[in-house]
Order: C-alpha cells, then structure tokens, then sequence
C-alpha cells in the first residue's frame, strides 16, 4: 500500500507562477524526500527534509515538513515550462525499509 | 558517470516468453533497488539488494519473478514466463553506502518499458 498520498493528483498553471504540491503520509518517518519525473524518464532526486526539519530551500524549492499533521508540501516558485513533470514524495518508514513512493503530482506548466 | 544504465528501453514480447531486464548501478553505491511504476499502483517496490545479496523480496509478485545480482556492477531481473499484466515500466535505482536513506537520495535509471502482448 501507498505510504504517501500527493494532492492534487494534477496541477495546470501559468509560467511564472507558484506550484505547490502536498504530500501525506500515515506512519512515522526518518525522513521525506521529493522527486521529479520528466516523461519517459526515471526519477530524479529534488530534496531531501529529515523528520527534525521543518522547511528546507533549495533553488527555486521550498520543502516544509509537518510532522504532527504527517504531511509534507513542496513549493516552486516562478515556475517555467520546463518545470513540466510528475513530482512524487518517498518517505522511508521508522527503521530499515526502504523508500515507498506516493503516486505523485503532475504538473504542467504553461508558457 | 554515467548514471544508472538499464537496457533494453523497450520491450515487447509475446505472452509465456522469457524477459530479462538489465541494471548496471553507479560505481561505489552499495544498494540496488527494482521498482515497477504503473498508472493504477504507481511505483512499487519488487526487490532490493545490499552489497550483492538480496535483502527483501517481498514484493516479487509472483514466482515468476526472480532477481539476481552476480556483481556489484550487475544485476538482472527475469520474468519467465510473461503475462500481460506484467507491462508496466521497470526502473532500476541505486544508492550509497553506509544507509539505504542517504542525503543524496536514490539514483534511478531510465527504465524499461515492457509490453506483454
């Protein structure tokens, strides 16, 4: 079964605007990461928050980490055409498991 | 390098045939993992590997599936004998040493899309 849920399952916007994508999750986790899939291709690692991290920035990515709430959102700022994908939340589980996958995001991004 | 490198791309073969799928994970990462990625379970994962020995696979579908990885440069994962629902696209990943959850995230390959016919 999934651990991580992404909402909304699909995202149209215009270039330049915010892109923000939720993930949760029903189990205690050691970390989230966030991962991008262009069409056709594997997944690319984005960013990586630990369980005692609430935000995290990288580049035009904002990352913040709610652990109460279990969930997770991921932000891009002044998005491109390019920014075009799938995003998909891994959470590795309490312990040595390896990362379950949500079923992700699908962004499209207008120019 | 040149990243996680997985042949063949593509994949069609008739119902009941052998598939073998190839990985050849980077160099210096000590874990291999197998996901298979479909629209309606998305990705899921089949079987991973630490230091070349099989650790979980648990999420082998079925008999028909098996997984090998004679060396830390290779591994293999067969499907004998194929079934229609058995398309989807395969992705091999790998990740450093020392934990399975490393900052830098796992490494995946480009896939390969199969097609049971």
């Amino acid at each position: 079964s999934q651990q991580g849920e992404e909402d909304p399952q699909a995202l149209s916007i215009q270039e330049g605007e915010n892109a923000t994508m939720n993930c949760s999750y029903k189990t205690s986790i050691n970390n989230l990461q966030w991962y991008r899939q262009n069409s056709g291709r594997g997944l690319v690692h984005l960013i990586l928050i630990r369980s005692n991290e609430r935000e995290k920035h990288s580049g035009r990515l904002r990352v913040t980490l709610d652990t109460s709430k279990k969930s997770s959102s991921l932000l891009i700022t002044a998005s491109r055409a390019a920014d075009t994908a799938s995003y998909f939340c891994a959470t590795d589980v309490m312990g040595n498991t390896p990362l379950v996958f949500g079923k992700g995001t699908r962004l499209s991004v207008i120019a | 390098d040149a990243g996680v490198i997985q042949s063949p791309r593509h994949e069609v073969t008739e119902m009941g045939q052998e598939v073998t799928l190839r990985c050849k994970p980077i160099s210096g990462h000590d874990y291999l993992f197998w996901y298979r990625q479909t629209m309606m379970r998305g990705l899921e994962l089949l079987i991973y590997f630490n230091n070349n020995v099989p650790i979980d696979d648990s999420g082998m579908p079925e008999d028909r599936f098996s997984a090998k990885m004679p060396n830390a440069s290779f591994s293999t994962l067969k499907i004998q004998p194929s079934e229609p629902r058995d398309s989807a696209v395969y992705f091999c990943a790998s990740s450093f040493l020392y934990s399975i959850h490393p900052a830098y995230g796992y490494t995946f390959g480009s896939g390969t899309r199969l097609t049971v016919v």
